[in-house]
């Protein structure tokens, strides 16, 4: 079974720094682009960055590049979220999906909420 | 980055049909087959019902389908039940000076 499981979310003030993990079982890792995305409270789904399986190839929405970095670990099958100067309007469930060779998204996290606030 | 354009709201009774659109340009929807629909209850993480613009993946019931028109995709859902009331999104990988993904803005389907 596919699985996917956030963690690292939590509460930070404006400016602060948080990384995010995505830990994945059920399927071949290193085989598969990966990607994060976003959802402020009462909001919709916004794509904020994804990555290679390989992890040479990096995308990013332009509200966070410079900001963001997306890595991954395949030795962990773990793929990560680096958060810097992050700003209240950053405040949002993270989710980690799998991206298909097709570029759609077949399986989720369940998300980790980060809250940016002074 | 604009998002992908979806009506914020449509509603049907049960057993009717009801249609969600969803616009883009030449640059995702109309360039590329790969328009997706996931399917978003509250608090859940969204689900992938519609990928390819039509097709269906495992355990998806039937009574969704997906199509596309030049720079438009539609999402179908038929004999509409109770549980379909949800919020649904569209989303299409784009490219212009570089690749990356949008979402349509959400649809929030009510079943009367």
């Amino acid at each position: 079974e596919v699985q996917l499981l956030e963690s690292g979310g939590g509460l930070r003030q404006p400016g602060g720094s948080l990384r995010l993990s995505c830990e994945v079982s059920g399927f071949k890792f290193n085989l598969f682009a990966m990607t994060w995305v976003r959802q402020a409270p009462g909001k919709g789904l916004e794509w904020v960055s994804g990555l290679s399986a390989s992890g040479d190839r990096t995308y990013s929405a332009d509200s966070v590049t410079g900001r963001f970095t997306i890595s991954r670990d395949n030795s962990k099958n773990t793929l990560f979220l680096h958060m810097n100067s992050l700003r209240v309007d950053d405040t949002a469930v993270y989710y980690c999906a799998r991206v298909t060779p097709n570029n759609w998204f077949d399986s989720w996290g369940q998300g980790t909420p980060v809250t940016v606030s002074s | 980055q604009s998002a992908l354009t979806q009506p914020a709201s449509v509603s049907g009774s049960p057993g009717q049909s009801i249609t969600i659109t969803c616009s883009g340009t030449s640059s995702d929807i109309g360039g590329y087959n790969s328009v997706s629909w996931y399917q978003q209850f509250p608090g859940k993480a969204p689900k992938l019902i519609i990928s390819d613009v039509d097709r269906r993946p495992s355990g998806i019931s039937d009574r969704f389908s997906g199509s596309k028109s030049d720079n438009t995709a539609s999402l179908t859902i038929s004999g509409l039940q109770a549980d379909d009331e949800a919020v649904y999104y569209c989303s299409s990988y784009r490219r212009i000076t570089t690749f990356y993904w949008v979402f349509g803005g959400g649809t929030r389907l009510t079943v009367l």
